[in-house]
């Protein structure tokens, strides 16, 4: 069975302050890694999507690469409105549009 | 230019009801997607429906059921309201089918059953 695994569930950060995000997943045969941010009381906002291992996009202070196994979200020198809940899921290979998603990382930014 | 756009924002029913949300797409998406979040948990799909016809529905009870309309708006209709139905249900909606489809999400509705 599909299934992604995102960690931490939480991480708090100091302005500044880089890190990254993982996610792990477990396909037959990956056709699509998403990256989506959601803000609270919103629904997910599209960032990004991976197909073959070594692919790498970015977009401002965010960075996702991807492997065979995961992928991460690297977020380099953070800003409080990068505070949000950011989500992975990966296509489920069949002639639908169904994401399956992982249950998200909570990132919270201070100043 | 609009985004998807779903109604109500909010809602509260009693255990046994029945709901019905509604949807509308960006202008020219012709797919649109059901997805419920529990709090604390990633969205799961519920439904998918493209060009009026079901193309995708995922491990939810016979209570659910939606549909798609001529101009690809969607409703999506829950029965015999249980507890465990309380959630934000998330409407999604993109050009065609398929693994390189981006979806667009709605705000969606949070549902309180009560």
């Amino acid at each position: 069975e599909d299934q992604v695994t995102q960690s931490p569930e939480a991480l708090r950060l100091q302005e500044g302050e880089s890190s990254s995000l993982n996610c792990s997943y477990t396909v037959s045969g990956l056709r699509g890694l998403f990256w989506y941010r959601q803000d609270p009381g919103k629904g997910p906002e599209f960032l990004f999507t991976l197909y073959s291992a070594g692919e790498e996009k970015e977009k401002e202070r965010l960075k996702a690469t991807l492997t065979k196994k995961e992928s991460f979200l690297h977020i380099t020198a953070p800003k409080p409105e990068d505070s949000a809940t950011y989500l992975c899921a990966v296509h489920d290979g069949g002639a639908t549009n169904k994401l399956i998603f992982g249950t998200g990382t909570l990132l919270a930014v201070q100043p | 230019d609009a985004g998807v756009t779903q109604s109500p924002t909010h809602l509260i029913k009693t255990r046994g009801q029945q709901v019905t949300l509604r949807c509308s797409p960006i202008s020219g998406h012709k797919s649109v997607s059901w997805y419920q979040q529990v709090l604390g948990q990633g969205p799961q799909f519920i439904f998918q429906y493209y060009e009026k016809e079901e193309r995708g529905r995922g491990n939810f009870p016979d209570r659910f059921s939606a549909r798609q309309f001529p101009n690809y708006s969607s409703e999506l209709n829950v029965n015999a309201l249980l507890l465990g139905d309380s959630a934000l249900y998330l409407c999604a909606s993109s050009l065609e089918v398929g693994v390189n489809e981006k979806l667009f999400f709605g705000s969606g509705t949070q549902l309180s059953v009560l």
